[in-house]
């Protein structure tokens, strides 16, 4: 199965900030990669599908950005609702496998 | 309204079953690939069952970890996704999603719409 190493777990950061989680997979996997949302008590929302691709109404202050086995998500300045968990998951081939997370604080 | 909603959780003995319904509004579940996703306390998201649509490729898929146990499903007359669940583990205990494939027709992959969960409890 492939994995997804994604880093770091925490982030601490301040309105306004600029902030970039990392997610590796330890296979080739194209750009066959979504990012998700999470917030404690609501369903995921995906923010980011084809490594950079925004989903339709998610803010221009998301991107998305992929280098070989390795993707990055960036927030530019971070507004109060973005404090949440955020994961990708690879759906290049079945397992779909997600990130451990990233919690931004 | 587009929405998805999931119910039948609730307390479970280990060896137990125990049936998710996903009520689907607003859409034809037939025509989209759907998920089961889940999510233990204070754990990450982890993927457990795809049932694809009936223009796509791929087969129904599990992962490892409730292969053999949990089966998937759809009703089209009710417009519902299911989840048979077997053999109920400790380590099942989670809040369970259901989660509309972002495409219509041919799967992307990545999903674009998700209920609110339903809460299982194995103990």
């Amino acid at each position: 199965d492939i994995q997804m190493t994604q880093s770091p777990s925490t982030l601490s950061a301040f309105i306004g900030d600029t902030v970039t989680i990392t997610c590796r997979a330890s296979q080739n996997i194209n750009i066959w990669l979504a990012w998700y949302q999470k917030k404690p008590g609501k369903a995921p929302k995906l923010l980011i599908y084809s490594a950079s691709i925004l989903q339709t109404g998610v803010p221009s202050r998301f991107s998305g950005s992929r280098s070989g086995t390795e993707f990055n998500i960036t927030i530019t300045s971070l507004q109060p609702d973005d404090f949440a968990a955020y994961y990708c998951q690879q759906y290049d081939i079945f397992p779909l496998v997600f990130g451990g997370g990233t919690t931004v604080e | 309204e587009v929405q998805l909603v999931e119910s039948g959780g609730g307390l479970v003995q280990p060896g137990g079953s125990l049936r998710l319904s996903c009520v689907a509004s607003g859409f034809s579940i037939s025509a989209y690939s759907m998920n089961w996703v889940r999510q233990a306390p204070g754990k990450g998201l982890e993927w457990i069952s795809f049932l694809p649509s009936p223009g796509t490729v791929s087969p129904i898929s599990y992962a490892d970890s409730v292969k053999g146990r949990f089966t998937i499903s759809r009703d089209d007359a009710t417009n519902s996704l299911f989840l048979q669940m077997d053999s109920l583990r400790v380590d099942d205990t989670a809040v369970y999603y259901c989660a509309r494939d972002r495409c219509p027709r041919v799967a992307c992959y990545n999903n674009g719409l998700w209920g609110q969960g339903t809460l299982v409890t194995v103990s």
